[in-house]
């Protein structure tokens, strides 16, 4: 099946520095890209909807200046986390869909970040 | 607006007993049916699905699904639950507004503890 990698698994930053997520879609090209976020025993939050080579659309109520997603390539797309506060801490989900497979996502593995 | 609801935070069941994670979902015009799921520190992955045809829907790992559109349900069952079957499980609707038809609404997810 397709497989999209997530990088870095788990990263512990400081407060007010910026981190950057990968995610890549490794077989087939992506189209589309999500960006999630899940806080812990909740659901998932959809934050910004990404298509290749445009701008993000951003979810109601994030903030597509802390985070900034590229989608520059048809196999990856990043999520950068500017100006980190203890209140960014949460796993991060990407997922990925190819041009035909409308009904399919495939899910990355998810980054822990936790900011001190 | 759609939304799909999973009532239970949590389902207990002994190994080798038949399970059922429940999901009713709310749309205004056909529906798009998911569940996935979530072992710990990991992204989604996808179970099954309901689009059109036989309302029983066979998935993953012995998983199926059956869609009720009388009650608006999409309840997940697994007729002997294994201890390897513990997760969260996600129940999910595409979004039906404007832009990617890849968008998903996640329910609240159940945790499934199956005990040996």
């Amino acid at each position: 099946g397709a497989v999209v990698s997530q990088h870095p698994s788990r990263v512990i930053c400081k407060s007010g520095t910026s981190v950057k997520i990968e995610c890549r879609s490794l077989d087939f090209q992506a189209t589309t890209m999500f960006w999630y976020r899940q806080f812990p025993k909740k659901s998932l939050m959809l934050m910004a909807t990404s298509n290749e080579g445009s701008k993000a659309t951003y979810e109601q109520g994030v903030e597509k200046d802390k985070f900034l997603i590229n989608h520059a390539s048809l196999t990856l797309s990043t999520l950068t986390v500017t100006s980190a506060h203890p209140e960014d801490s949460s796993f991060y989900i990407c997922s990925a869909a190819s041009t035909g497979q409308i009904e399919k996502l495939f899910f990355g593995s998810g980054t822990q970040l936790s900011v001190l | 607006a759609q939304s799909v609801a999973q009532p239970e935070d949590q389902v207990n069941v002994a190994e080798g007993n038949p399970l059922t994670v429940k999901c009713t979902y709310s749309v205004s015009g056909n529906p798009y049916l998911f569940w996935y799921v979530q072992y710990p520190n990991r992204g989604l992955q996808f179970l099954l699905k309901y689009i059109t045809g036989d309302n029983l829907v066979k998935g993953s790992y012995g998983f199926e699904a059956e869609f009720n559109k009388s009650q608006t349900s999409f309840h997940l069952k697994k007729p002997s639950a294994l201890v390897s079957d513990s997760a969260l499980y996600f129940c999910a609707v595409r979004d039906e507004r404007g832009g990617a038809t890849n968008k998903l609404i996640f329910g609240t997810g159940t945790l499934l503890a199956v005990q040996p």
